[in-house]
Parts: C-alpha cells; structure tokens; sequence
C-alpha cells in the first residue's frame, strides 16, 4: 500500500462529458502528480501541485484541468471527453530522493 | 530533452533465473536520479529501486539490483532468481527538473517481463 488514495477505480462514461478523478497524497506530502497512461502513449506526465500551487506542466489537454485543494488532496477533471481519453490515470506523491508513490489508478473507460 | 530509452518490448526468462532488462537514458544534467517501477496486470506501480547519478555503488533492494555504467548512460534492471511473481511490465524512469526548479519523473516505454515455470 502506497498510501496515495485514488478514486474513482474504474469510471465508464460517454463521450462528451466530464469527470472528475480524485487523490489523496500519502500523509505528509505536499505534492501531487498526474498521470496518463494510456495504450499506445505509455506514461505521459500531465501535471504536478505541490502544497496547492501548480509548479510543473506536461502534456495536459486544455479540456483537462486540475487543482489541489488546502487539505491536499488534488482533483482531476476531465471534460468534452473523447475515445482517445480512456487510459488509466495515475496520481503519485514524491519522496525526498524523488521516487514516486503510486495510487492504484483510476480506469476511465469512454464510450 | 532528456529520454529514457528501453529497447526491448518483451523479455522471458526461467523460473529461479536471472533476467537483465536494459535502459538508456540521455541527459545533460550532473544530478539526477534513476528509477525502475513495476506494473503487475492489476495496474498499480510499485517502485522497486533507486540510483543517483553521484552513488559510487549499484543499488540493491533484496533481488532487485541497478547496474549503472555512468559513461555508457545506462541502468539495467537485473532481477536474481525470478519468480513467477515477477511477470509485470517494468519501466525505467529518470527524474527531470523542471524549468521551475521542481522534480518530475519521466519513464520510458517499458518492458514486459514474463517468467515460465
């Protein structure tokens, strides 16, 4: 158990909508990152909070937003979803040599 | 840029045998970090070992060692004594500092290891 907490575990919704992903970091840690993976693109970096600020920016969509909130635990949302966006998401918070710690994923599935 | 590069889709081994799965990286950096993680079928990702680019010594984490050779720019991920257990996908990572100042870690394309009884 990493102790990063992602919900939901699996998400199947249509295309056009919009969902939110949420994460918990481990107890302690100010940071928070996302992300993708998908089939064909493997682990791509979508973007880092640490201690409610946005401090780094990948490949993140412009459909795609995320903010993390006092308490720490970051969100994820995710609008105007197309078939390309089913991937499993990923949330990590870091330690101090700078691995990070996996929660389990969430599965977007959009049909 | 900085890249991780691991060359091979797939591997196989026997069960109680070694397997080495290979990754290069490319940086410019003087300080950085390397990872490897490991993805069972259920999904998570479980990190199995460090290595920083100024540590003298390979890392070891039980079976797991990182065999880093600094001047060709590689980190392979040697496992000992395989187990069925170990089937996953493995990735290679590289900690990259952000124009920011702050950390991220980028992977490469991973390898799936399948151990055969």
């Amino acid at each position: 158990d990493s102790g990063v907490t992602q919900t939901p575990k699996h998400l199947i919704t249509a295309t056009g909508q919009r969902v939110t992903l949420r994460c918990s970091p481990r107890s302690g840690d100010l940071s928070v990152y996302w992300y993708q993976q998908s089939l064909d693109q493997g682990l791509q970096f979508l973007i880092q909070y640490y201690n409610g600020e946005e401090r780094a920016k990948g490949n993140i969509l412009e459909r795609f937003s995320a903010q993390q909130f006092p308490d720490l635990h970051s969100e994820l949302n995710l609008s105007s979803l197309e078939l390309g966006d089913s991937a499993l998401y990923f949330c990590a918070s870091q330690w101090n040599t700078g691995e990070l710690f996996f929660g389990e994923g969430s599965r977007l599935t959009v049909l | 840029a900085q890249k991780i590069t691991q060359t091979q889709p797939g591997m196989f081994v026997q069960e109680k045998e070694a397997v080495t799965l290979d990754c290069t990286y490319d940086t410019s950096d003087q300080s950085y970090g390397l990872f490897w993680y490991k993805q069972p079928s259920s999904g998570e990702m479980i990190f199995l070992i460090y290595q920083g680019s100024y540590d003298e010594q390979n890392a070891t984490e039980g079976r797991y060692s990182l065999n880093f050779q600094k001047a060709r720019k590689s980190a392979n991920l040697v496992i000992s004594a395989s187990q069925l257990g170990d089937s996953a996908m493995y990735f290679c990572a590289m900690r990259e500092i952000s124009s920011g100042g702050y950390n991220k870690l980028i992977f490469g394309a991973g390898t799936r290891l399948a151990v055969h009884p």
